[in-house]
């Protein structure tokens, strides 16, 4: 089966560096996506990671580590448009299609 | 740019009603998804499709059909719906090859009484 974990809540001050974290569980692998959301907003995507590795974004930066099972959203210079909900996801181990998601993660930025 | 339309933000129905929920992406997508999100959930799908006229079951299928009879329109269908179905509804969509960056609408906000 599949499982995602990451934390419910973080919270950081504007202008901080903050990182998300993910770990995962899954019989087949085919990278990890992350996601943001706002309050009554539609997810919208960040970054994808197929391979072990940085990739680097602007401000943002997503990190994976399969030998880990574990990745991480690395989020700089901190602003206060930031506060929203992260989701990472991962392909569904028999189609790749589908993606499934972590429960997600709600950063509160303050001033 | 890319976008992906729902028809309604907010609905409200009776139980038992048959509801249909409609979603129109206009980027020539291949791969089209209906999730439910709930609080402390994530997102859930419930049926994807990849092909006109083809779909296959997500995660939480029951009470739910769809259907396809256009590339660029994807139909959620509540049979006979129940207060458990009340839920936050987001469509998707995806090019056939990058399939972990989706395009989401900006929900229905479906309210079952």
């Amino acid at each position: 089966g599949q499982s995602l974990e990451q934390p419910s809540e973080v919270t950081a001050v504007e202008g901080a560096i903050v990182q998300i974290n993910c770990t995962y569980q899954t019989s087949g692998f085919y990278g990890l996506s992350w996601y943001q959301q706002h309050d009554g907003g539609a997810p919208t995507f960040l970054s994808y990671n197929g391979l072990d590795g940085l990739e680097e974004t602007g401000r943002f930066s997503s990190f994976l580590s399969r030998s880990d099972s574990y990745g991480y959203l690395l989020l700089q210079e901190l602003q206060m448009k930031d506060s929203a909900s992260y989701f990472c996801a991962v392909s569904h181990p028999r189609s790749s299609y589908k993606l499934i998601f972590g429960s997600g993660t709600r950063l509160l930025v303050r001033p | 740019d890319v976008k992906v339309t729902q028809s309604s933000r907010y609905l409200v129905k009776r139980t038992g009603e048959k509801v249909f929920l409609e979603c129109v992406q206009d980027m020539d997508h291949e791969n089209m998804f209906w999730y439910r999100q709930d609080p402390g959930l994530g997102l859930r799908l419930i049926y994807f499709s990849y092909d006109v006229k083809m779909k296959e079951k997500g995660d939480i299928p029951e009470g739910y059909s769809v259907s396809r009879e256009k590339k660029e329109r994807f139909s959620l269908i509540l049979e006979s719906a129940s207060t458990n179905q009340t839920s936050m509804y987001l469509c998707a969509s995806t090019p056939g090859t990058r399939t972990y960056e989706q395009y989401f609408g900006p929900g229905t906000r479906l309210t079952v009484t």
